[in-house]
């Protein structure tokens, strides 16, 4: 069966940092290219960040640039995120996603055909 | 990198047909074949039911169908069913260092 499972969530007081982990399963992770997505609480999906299948391009939306760092490790077929100076806003439900189709070098597209179950992370004192 | 414009909300009963437009710029949705939807129920994960303005992935209804004009995609449920009762996302292809951008959704209300 093809699947994503996050791990990571928490709750963290502002200015905290977190990262997120993404165990992809049933099909071949490393060529495809991956993303985060998140959806605050009340809000609608954002992208947050994607990476390339064989990690040549990382990406990230303002909002989160700066602040968080994506990586994978083909390897283990586990996509990561670091969350570093963490502010309330970025309170949401986090998915990871992968790409419809496969491509080395491609940034991600948009075609999200798989996610995960997505984890939950507040950012609260 | 703006977010995609949809409508907040739209409804229909069921058997009818409902439209969800979004609207971008001639950076995302006016230049790339690249436009997606989702249907999102809450507590779930988001389901891929368009990808590539108009193809639909296996396992998804004929019901749901998708077009693009300019920078306006749309999304067409006809026959409406209960369980269709969801929130709809648009996604797009821009090419740009933040290369993928949603939509603000549309909930959709089966009456």
């Amino acid at each position: 069966e093809v699947q994503l499972v996050e791990s990571g969530g928490g709750l963290v007081q502002p200015g905290g940092s977190l990262r997120l982990s993404c165990a992809g399963s049933g099909f071949t992770f490393s060529t495809y290219a991956m993303s985060w997505v998140r959806q605050a609480p009340g809000k609608g999906l954002e992208w947050v960040s994607g990476i390339s299948a064989n990690s040549g391009g990382s990406y990230y939306a303002d909002s989160v640039k700066g602040r968080f760092t994506i990586s994978r490790d083909n390897s283990k077929n586990t996509l990561y995120v670091q969350m570093n100076s963490l502010r309330a806003e970025d309170t949401a439900v986090y998915y990871c996603a992968k790409d419809q189709k496969p491509y080395d070098a491609s940034a991600p597209l948009g075609d999200f055909d798989i996610w995960g179950q997505g984890t939950m992370v507040t950012v609260s004192s | 990198q703006s977010a995609l414009t949809q409508p907040a909300s739209v409804s229909g009963s069921p058997g009818q047909s409902i439209t969800i437009s979004c609207t971008g710029t001639s950076s995302d949705v006016g230049n790339y074949n690249l436009v997606s939807w989702y249907q999102h129920h809450p507590g779930k994960a988001p389901k891929l039911m368009i990808y590539e303005v108009n193809k639909r992935p296996s396992g998804v209804s004929t019901r749901f169908s998708g077009s693009k004009s300019g920078n306006t995609a749309s999304l067409t449920i006809s026959g409406l069913q209960a369980e269709d009762e969801a929130d709809y996302y648009c996604c797009s292809y821009a090419r740009s260092s933040a290369p993928v951008v949603f939509g603000g959704g549309t909930k959709l209300t089966v009456l």
